[in-house]
């Protein structure tokens, strides 16, 4: 299994330019996420999705857009690139959590994009 | 945000113990994660705790006190591979993590 993947790695923008982030999971994950983590500011949800062909906001969704067309793919869409996106973005995956004793569910992580915005 | 407080830093040296303190608003939680991370790697999963006590896996162990809203991760036997940031995160409902900012910790020989 390749877990939560992620592409691309790195990516320079020029402010107003648009772009997608692919995220792939082959856990058979419910529940997908993107985050951004910036610089003493720790992980920051920006949309997450819990079921293929659904979608929410999180904390910081303004800027960005999601789409789970397929189970296994969540996308994050940067219609007009801002300095302010520049982070670096990691989409994760899990099962539901059903609360007490029935195991921790925890999110696994992809290996993250690094994006500038110029 | 979710009021997750942890330390910015903290320098141990190998061999040594370190504990890292976690506080929280308690209101909704369904479990307290923590999670390492390595420079320019994604975050990891170490530890997990939903009910009040001690969890030990090898030479971390984490702690939990649901009423006073507090954790922490317990590293024995630091090594050089431990240097890292560990991230608490909290979960409320099923799925959401709310992360605290890290703390980075750096093992000196």
């Amino acid at each position: 299994n390749a877990g939560v993947t992620q592409t691309p790695k790195f990516r320079v923008l020029k402010t107003g330019q648009s772009m997608t982030l692919l995220c792939a999971q082959d856990m058979n994950h419910e529940y997908m996420y993107w985050y951004r983590q910036d610089p003493g500011m720790g992980l920051r949800l920006i949309h997450y999705s819990v079921g293929e062909g659904t979608t929410a906001k999180g904390e910081v969704p303004d800027g960005y857009n999601v789409s789970r067309l397929k189970k296994q793919n969540f996308l994050l869409g940067l219609e007009s690139a801002a300095p302010s996106q520049t982070s670096v973005y990691f989409c994760a995956s899990s099962r539901p959590g059903q609360g007490s004793r029935r195991g921790s569910y925890e999110q696994y992580f992809g290996p993250g994009t690094r994006l500038t915005v110029t | 945000g979710q009021n997750i407080d942890q330390p910015t830093e903290m320098t141990a040296t190998e061999g040594a113990i370190v504990q890292i303190n976690c506080t929280y608003q308690t209101s909704g939680f369904n479990g307290l994660f923590w999670y390492q991370q390595h420079a320019g790697e994604a975050p990891t999963f170490l530890s997990y705790n939903v009910l009040d006590g001690l969890e030990e896996k090898g030479r971390f162990s984490s702690f939990l006190s649901r009423s006073k809203g507090y954790s922490y991760l317990l590293l024995k036997e630091l090594q050089m591979k431990d240097s890292a940031s560990y991230l608490c995160a909290v979960r409320r409902g099923d799925y959401k993590l709310s992360f605290g900012a890290g703390t980075t910790v750096t093992v000196r020989a």
